[in-house]
């Protein structure tokens, strides 16, 4: 069965940071694209961020392009995102998703999220 | 950047209709890279269709995709108490992969 768990989420004040993890099972994870994909609060979804199966291409939303990155552990079967530099805005639900083998993949699996909430 | 529209934003109907959802590209979405996800309150999104119109595994016949280049239809055939929900479709054929706004199918 494939898992997708998000940690790593928390309260920070703005301009701080956060390091997000999604511990993956149930699948080749080497052999995957993955994502993030965040959600504010009663808004909808908005990708974040992509990193392919070897971490040879990485891409950004212009909304968070310079404050985050991107970083995955084949051996560990783990994905992350570095999230520095942190805006009210930045507030959301983060989602890690799987893509496929290719870079245009449609996202088939989801993790439950991790709430970020960035606030004084 | 591919900006993708919905509509409508809200269709209220009842257990058993039609429901017929729209998606709209602002430039053609290579090779049909387009999917649909459905979203419940307080779960993540669900794979419902690929490449406009391949249902996931586990998905059942009375949803159905259609469409090419910008413009892409959702079809649920007769709707079940279960599928009252808010849909997306994103464009995952270039980064960045973008999703539409939603569209919240309610009971009438």
């Amino acid at each position: 069965e494939v898992q997708l768990v998000e940690s790593g989420g928390g309260l920070v004040q703005p301009g701080g940071s956060l390091r997000l993890s999604c511990a993956a099972s149930g699948f080749t994870f080497s052999g995957s694209s993955m994502n993030w994909v965040r959600q504010a609060p009663g808004k909808g979804l908005e990708w974040v961020s992509y990193v392919s199966s070897g971490s040879a291409a990485k891409f950004f939303a212009d909304s968070v392009k310079g404050r985050f990155t991107i970083s995955r552990d084949n051996a560990k079967n783990s994905l992350y995102l570095q999230m520095n530099s942190l805006r009210a805005e930045d507030t959301a639900v983060y989602y890690c998703a799987r893509g496929g083998g290719s870079g245009r993949s449609p996202f088939d699996y989801w993790g439950q999220g991790t709430l970020v909430t960035v606030s004084s | 950047e591919i900006v993708v529209t919905q509509s409508p934003g809200t269709l209220s109907l009842s257990a058993g209709e039609r429901a017929t959802l729209s998606c709209r590209a602002s430039q053609s979405v290579s090779s049909n890279f387009l999917a649909w996800y459905q979203q419940k309150p307080g779960q993540a999104p669900r794979l419902l269709i690929y490449g406009a119109s391949s249902r996931a595994t586990g998905i059942p016949d009375r949803f159905s995709g259609s469409g090419s280049g910008t413009d892409f239809t959702l079809t649920i055939s007769r709707l079940e108490p279960e599928d009252f929900a808010v849909y997306y479709c994103q464009q995952y054929g270039s980064s960045p992969f973008t999703f539409g706004p939603g569209t919240k199918v309610d009971i009438k």
